[in-house]
């Protein structure tokens, strides 16, 4: 069974531009939840979806958002990049997000504003 | 708001000795919690969940509604259990959040 796959791995992005990043969940798993992991601040929720429509939001501007397909993969936006979006994303599936299901993460995405 | 709070950042033990891992957290509700592992150059996995009761490579972990703590236990700790291990929060109701502490990086010394 194939774990949760997120591409890209790594890229190096200015100031300014924007960004998309790629989750693909586990086989059948229909919630996909995303986090900033930054060495200062740690591993900070920024949201979940569920079935395509976000079902949760951490504290973060309006700048990131996302969304989910109907195969459950999830892609996440961030506009007018900042120094200080610079951390590893990483995405996790469930099957449900709900009740007592495990959380599966990928490897996550190693962004890098300049 | 949840809060979860793991008060060493790093921890280092000898092999064979007991490791202690501290988790507190502060929640409104009834909360799930989970020790979450991630081992040099590998993803972020469960280790453990609480509602389980379970042991999982001779770690366990109780859960303490009146100190609101969920601390990680191992009697002996084995140099592979080097890790970043995370202490983690699921809020119930509707909106299920799972908010992480920021980690404690435990070398076990050979």
């Amino acid at each position: 069974k194939a774990g949760v796959t997120q591409t890209p791995r790594y890229l190096i992005k200015t100031r300014g531009q924007q960004v998309t990043l790629s989750c693909s969940p586990i086989s059948g798993h229909r919630s996909v939840s995303w986090y900033q992991q930054t060495p200062g601040q740690g591993l900070q929720f920024l949201f979940e979806y569920f079935s395509e429509t976000q079902r949760n939001k951490g504290n973060f501007p309006g700048r990131f958002s996302g969304r989910q397909f109907s195969n459950s993969r999830s892609e996440m936006n961030v506009s007018t990049l900042e120094l200080g979006d610079s951390a590893l994303y990483l995405c996790a599936s469930s099957v449900s997000g709900t009740g007592n299901t495990e959380a599966f993460f990928g490897q996550g995405t190693r962004l890098t504003v300049v | 708001a949840q809060r979860v709070t793991q008060p060493e950042k790093l921890l280092s033990v000898f092999k064979g000795a007991p490791v202690e891992l501290k988790c507190n957290y502060s929640y409104s509700g009834s909360p799930e919690l989970f020790w979450y592992v991630q081992y040099s150059r590998q993803r972020l996995q469960l280790l453990l969940r609480h509602i389980s009761r379970e042991s999982i490579k001779g770690f366990t972990a109780d859960l303490n509604k009146g100190e609101t703590s969920f601390h990680l236990k191992k009697p002996f700790a084995q140099e592979e259990d080097s890790a970043m291990y995370y202490c983690a929060l699921l809020s119930s109701g509707s909106a299920r959040q799972l908010t992480f502490g920021s980690g404690t990086q435990l070398t076990v010394l050979p």
